[in-house]
């Protein structure tokens, strides 16, 4: 089956700063690579997804890029804002997905 | 629309007890799963339901059952609960024609003693 790891474990970033997460998978058959964001005690949230045919994509602050050779994508946040303060985690698959450990990832104002 | 809904919010069970976890949905999704969260971890995958009629084992099905009772509505059952299985337990839904992605419901913590 799929494997996801995510790197780092933890992200201390200073206000303004960026942020980049990193994940890679093994199953070569996987197509849709979502993010989510999970504040404490709250649900995951989908923040931005990249399907296997687009191998970058940006909203506003935040940008997914997708290397399929390498079987790996990362997560970019430029600016860094103290809400941005959340644990990220990274998906691979397709209708099933498998998730990556997370990073929690904190801005200091 | 509610989007996806889960009950309980919490629960706490004595080892052997048995509960089921109910979810439902608004949004006419065909797919719907049941991942376990626990703490400091990310989501593990134990049952999903492609479609209405079917239901797969995920990454951790051992000591689970689901049961999608219909489009809506997708439950999940501890047969006699231990504290291993003590864990968030999250409901989420997809529609496949929208790519695949997955919403997610609020959550039951399960405490078992």
């Amino acid at each position: 089956g799929e494997n996801v790891e995510q790197h780092p474990s933890t992200l201390s970033v200073q206000e303004g700063d960026s942020a980049v997460i990193k994940c890679t998978y093994s199953d070569s058959a996987s197509n849709y690579f979502p993010w989510y964001k999970q504040e404490l005690g709250k649900r995951p949230q989908l923040i931005i997804d990249i399907r296997s045919n687009v191998g970058e994509k940006k909203d506003q602050r935040i940008a997914v890029t997708l290397n399929k050779t390498a079987k790996h994508f990362s997560l970019h946040i430029t600016e860094t804002q103290p809400e941005d303060s959340a644990v990220y985690f990274c998906a691979a698959g397709g209708n099933k997905l498998t998730f990556g450990g997370g990073t929690r990832v904190l801005v200091k104002p | 629309n509610a989007g996806v809904t889960q009950t309980p919010k919490f629960q706490v069970l004595k080892t052997g007890q048995s509960m089921t976890l109910q979810c439902a949905q608004d949004m006419n999704h065909n797919s719907m799963y049941w991942y376990r969260q626990d703490p400091g971890m990310g989501l593990r995958l134990i049952y999903y339901s492609a479609s209405e009629g079917t239901t797969d084992k995920g990454e951790v099905p051992n000591g689970y059952n689901v049961s999608r009772l219909n489009k809506r509505e997708f439950s999940l059952r501890l047969e006699s609960a231990a504290p291993s299985q003590t864990s968030v337990y999250f409901c989420a839904s997809s529609g496949q024609v929208i790519g695949y992605e997955q919403f997610f419901g609020p959550g039951t913590r399960l405490t078992v003693l």
